[in-house]
């Protein structure tokens, strides 16, 4: 049970280049996350999904596309980077439904990107 | 809107002494309020949580929370810090009740010196 996975764990791009991190989880979780933290500033959210095939935008969406192909896999895109988007980002999921903890996140390990 | 505030960017506090971190909320309803702590180059990790029910709520590794409504205060607590408590703490409120959304505050940074 590896919990919430991201790739790559790091990632320099230069501006206007494009990527995508892969965030994947094994606990059969409805809802996944994407944050991006900055010193200072805390976690901010960025596009969540409540279920496969859903998508949603959250705090500071701009720059940023999701897809939610699969129940397992959350992908965030940047499409031209900007030096702006150079931060640490989280995946994190919940279960959402029934049970004990249906509100508490699981976080990833993180992804260290710059832009230069 | 819910929001969360720390107050404190960096709590000091020797090993052995009580430690406290403060975090107030301001919400709509009902707050769930929750603690994260983050270890060096490491995602977040759930502390406890408050829903309903006793104010004095523990969780993981021996901390615990209280819930002060007339303060709007959830301040994390622990009666003995270890040097191994030094980390970065988020406080977060439950935002969106059908899509589990957190909304964090913007982190303190614990510092337990031997």
């Amino acid at each position: 049970n590896a919990g919430v996975t991201q790739t790559p764990k790091f990632r320099v791009l230069k501006t206007g280049q494009s990527m995508t991190l892969l965030c994947a989880q094994d606990m059969n979780h409805e809802y996944m996350y994407w944050y991006r933290q900055d010193p200072g500033m805390g976690l901010r959210l960025i596009h969540y999904s409540v279920g496969e095939g859903t998508t949603a935008k959250g705090e500071v969406p701009d720059g940023y596309n999701v897809s939610r192909l699969k129940k397992q896999n959350f992908l965030l895109g940047l499409e031209s980077a900007a030096p702006s988007q150079t931060s640490v980002y989280f995946c994190a999921s919940c279960s959402g439904g029934a049970g004990l903890s249906p509100d508490t996140q699981y976080f990833g390990p993180g992804t260290r990107l710059t832009v230069l | 809107a819910q929001s969360v505030a720390q107050p404190e960017d960096q709590v000091n506090v020797a090993e052995g002494n009580p430690l406290t971190v403060k975090c107030t909320y301001s919400v709509s309803g009902n707050p769930y309020l929750f603690w994260y702590v983050q270890y060096p180059n490491r995602g977040l990790q759930f502390l406890l949580k408050y829903i309903t029910g006793d104010n004095l709520v523990k969780g993981s590794y021996g901390f615990e929370a209280e819930f002060n409504k007339s303060q709007t205060s959830f301040h994390l607590k622990k009666p003995s810090a270890l040097v191994s408590d030094s980390a970065l703490y988020f406080c977060a409120v439950r935002s969106g009740y059908s899509s589990y959304k957190l909304i964090f505050g913007s982190g303190t940074r614990l510092l337990v010196r031997p």
